[in-house]
């Protein structure tokens, strides 16, 4: 089954405590790409991956960090999380077709909440 | 002013009602609309998508661009209990100028009454 897991689904830390929130799809999607989803604000980009090594920052991208090794996973970290990075966050698989962008296939969300 | 309005609800109607959901934006370069649902506690999954002008339709479903007046529609016919969801539009300019970014409205909470 074609799909995009994220881990964990729910986490609530303490502010300051590094975290890793996982992303893998297998799709062999050359695109991925992390929100966050806030309410009253829609879905805003943090960071995207066009392919292996190679990432870029988004709408939102202070406070995370990405990286793209293999081409199914793609993790996002949290260094030193602060309260205001409490939101619902989901990652996001695509593969290019022609000029516009392909559909994103997204995971289930991780609803993080920060102390 | 965002780039993507679009009006999040809720939005109440009883079952058989006709929907209409809408967005507007302000890029004139936008030339590739979509329509995402996303239904409570899940991620957000493609409904329809659209090149340009014009409409499109999908079963129950109907996607309209004006690109003139920069506006965009979504129109659900025979209202179901089960299409109660939030729709998010999303649009985007060709990857040209995007790098495959898409442009989000904040979505609209629709509830169909039984």
């Amino acid at each position: 089954e074609a799909q995009v897991t994220q881990n964990p689904r729910y986490l609530i830390t303490v502010t300051g405590k590094k975290l890793t929130v996982t992303c893998s799809q297998n799709m062999n999607h050359e695109y991925m790409s992390w929100y966050r989803q806030d309410p009253g604000l829609g879905l805003r980009q943090i960071y995207y991956s066009m392919n292996v090594e190679v990432t870029d920052k988004g709408d939102v991208p202070e406070g995370y960090k990405v990286s793209r090794k293999e081409k199914r996973n793609f993790p996002l970290i949290l260094e030193s999380p602060s309260p205001n990075q409490t939101s619902l966050y989901f990652c996001a698989s695509s593969t290019p077709r022609g000029p516009f962008t392909d559909t994103q296939y997204f995971g289930p969300g991780t609803r993080l909440t920060v102390l | 002013q965002k780039e993507v309005e679009q009006d999040p609800g809720p939005l109440s109607v009883p079952e058989g009602a006709i929907v209409s959901l809408n967005c507007t934006y302000s890029n004139s370069a936008f030339q590739y609309f979509m329509w995402y649902r996303q239904y409570s506690r899940k991620g957000p999954e493609l409904l329809m998508y659209t090149y340009s002008s014009g409409n499109k339709e999908d079963g129950r479903f109907t996607a309209q661009v004006d690109k003139s007046s920069k506006y965009i529609s979504l129109f659900i016919r025979d209202s179901q209990p089960s299409d109660s969801a939030t729709y998010l539009c999303a649009m985007s300019p060709p990857r040209a100028y995007s790098n495959y970014q898409l442009i989000w409205g904040a979505g609209t909470k629709l509830i169909i009454k039984p």
